[in-house]
C-alpha cells in the first residue's frame, strides 16, 4: 500500500518555467512533509520541508504549497534552471519513519 | 563535516555470496537509517537505529538481511546469501532529529 502518491513521473520544462510536482497522502497522522532532491549517483538531499499547520513555505526559488483538507502538497520551482534537473521525492513522516513518493524526474531544457 | 560515509560505493558479487555494506554516520547523530532504492519500489526503509539500538526492522525483506550498529560511529548491513533481486542502491542516512535525515552517497550493489 503506497502511503504517498506522487505525480507526474517525469516532467520537461524550458528554462525559466515553473515545474509543479504533486503529492497526496491518506494518513492524517503524518506531521512533517519534506521534499528531497537527488542527482544521479548521489543520495537524496533535503530541499525544503513543511509542517501541516502552515499552508505555504518558500526557500529561495522553491515553494511548498500544502492543503491539509485535501491531504495534498506540491513543490513549485520558480525560474527553473538546467541545474535543477534532478529527481525529486516528496515524503511524509511520523513516528520516526519516512514514507517516500515514487519520484519525479525533472528535465529543465536550456 | 564529511557527511555520511558509505563503503564500498560499488559492489559486484555473485549469487550466493555474502555482502557487507558499511556506514559511518555524522558525528553526534543518534539515529541511523538503512534504505534500499530500486526503480520498481522506489525508496524503502529497511531498518533504523536509535542510540545504536534497532528500533524498527519491519522493512527488512527476509532473514537473509541483517543489520548491526556496534557503536555510534559504525553500522553494517549484511546480505547472506545474496540473490540477483537484491541488486539495488542501498543508502544509509543519519540524523539528530529523526525527521532531518542526511543521506550518504549510497552503495550500488549488483548481484550476478
Amino acid at each position: 500500500q503506497q502511503q504517498v502518491k506522487q505525480s507526474p513521473q517525469s516532467l520537461i520544462v524550458q528554462k525559466g518555467g515553473i515545474p509543479i510536482i504533486n503529492c497526496a497522502y491518506e494518513n492524517t497522522a503524518f506531521d512533517y512533509f519534506p521534499w528531497y532532491q537527488q542527482f544521479p549517483g548521489k543520495g537524496p538531499a533535503l530541499l525544503i520541508a513543511i509542517r501541516p499547520d502552515v499552508s505555504e513555505k518558500k526557500e529561495g526559488r522553491f515553494t511548498i504549497s500544502f492543503n491539509k483538507s485535501a491531504k495534498q502538497f506540491s513543490l513549485h520551482i520558480m525560474d527553473s534552471q538546467p541545474g535543477d534537473s534532478a529527481t525529486y521525492f516528496c515524503a511524509a513522516y511520523n513516528f520516526n519513519k519516512f514514507y517516500f513518493g515514487s519520484g519525479t524526474k525533472l528535465n529543465v531544457k536550456p | 563535516d564529511a557527511g555520511v560515509i558509505q563503503s564500498p560505493r560499488h559492489e559486484v558479487t555473485e549469487m550466493g555470496q555474502e555482502v557487507t555494506l558499511r556506514c559511518k554516520p555524522i558525528s553526534g547523530h543518534d539515529y541511523l537509517f538503512w534504505y534500499r532504492q530500486t526503480m520498481m519500489r522506489g525508496l524503502e526503509l529497511l531498518i533504523y537505529f536509535n542510540n545504536n539500538v534497532p528500533i524498527d526492522d519491519s522493512g527488512m525483506p527476509e532473514d537473509r538481511f541483517s543489520a548491526k550498529m556496534p557503536n555510534a560511529s559504525f553500522s553494517t548491513l549484511k546480505i547472506q546469501p545474496s540473490e540477483p533481486r537484491d541488486s539495488a542502491v542501498y543508502f544509509c542516512a543519519s540524523s539528530f532529529f529523526a525527521y532531518e535525515q542526511f543521506f550518504g552517497p549510497g552503495t550500488r550493489l549488483t548481484v550476478l
